[in-house]
């Protein structure tokens, strides 16, 4: 069956600290794999996304991800947290024109 | 600048009332999808059509309907709203292949729908 995983249902970081929030998979073909952000009260933006090529991509501020096919993971990182940064974190694996998402990381940042 | 939106915004509504959500998007894609939010259970997918007169069902279509008769819209009927629907329900659409950045969904600014 497809599924995403994100195991952790919510995260504090420091302003400052760096984050790693962890996203697991099960497709059974080549995944096509998506981080988005939703702030509080708005849609969701698409932070990056992988569909082949360098295991390692970059998103917009200042995000990445690395693909890992022998562990089923697509984490994300980001080296130094923002207090804007706040906001819940989706992982997404798609095939042919559809998605299936994660249930999601909400990101608290202490100053 | 294309877009994508949604109306209304929020919706108070009774139980047993038929309703409509309405999607409008500007990005001529020809794929556009609804999708539920609730928590704990992240993003689930309600309907989805891939064109004009095409709608097919996901995971949790019970109670929903779609109908697409042109390129630029895609409203959700709740055929007799419950209380199970009171959720935040998203709209989203994206490229066919061929048609550009593949798989990628852009989404709208949600609207929230509460059944009494």
């Amino acid at each position: 069956a497809q599924s995403v995983t994100q195991p952790d249902i919510h995260i504090t970081v420091s302003e400052g600290a760096s984050l790693e929030l962890r996203c697991n998979y099960s497709y059974g073909a080549t995944p096509y794999l998506f981080w988005y952000v939703q702030s509080p009260g708005q849609g969701l933006q698409l932070l990056l996304k992988y569909f082949s090529g360098d295991t390692l991509v970059q998103g917009i501020k200042g995000f990445e991800a690395e693909f890992k096919r022998s562990q089923s993971s697509f984490n994300l990182r980001k080296p130094s947290v923002h207090w804007s940064d706040a906001a819940e974190y989706f992982c997404a694996v798609g095939g042919y024109n559809k998605l299936i998402f994660g249930a999601g990381t909400r990101l608290a940042v202490h100053p | 600048d294309a877009e994508i939106t949604q109306s209304p915004r929020h919706k108070i509504t009774e139980t047993g009332r038929q309703v409509t959500l309405a999607c409008h998007q500007t990005w001529n894609h020809n794929n556009m999808f609804w999708y539920r939010q609730d928590l704990g259970h992240g993003l689930r997918l309600i309907h989805y059509s891939y064109g004009v007169q095409d709608t097919n069902k996901g995971e949790v279509s019970d109670g929903y309907s779609v109908s697409r008769s042109n390129t630029e819209d895609l409203p959700l009927t709740l055929e007799s709203a419950a209380s199970s629907q009171t959720s935040v329900y998203f709209c989203a659409s994206s490229p066919a292949v061929g048609q550009g950045k593949s798989y990628e969904q852009y989404f709208g600014p949600g609207t929230r729908l509460t059944v009494t």
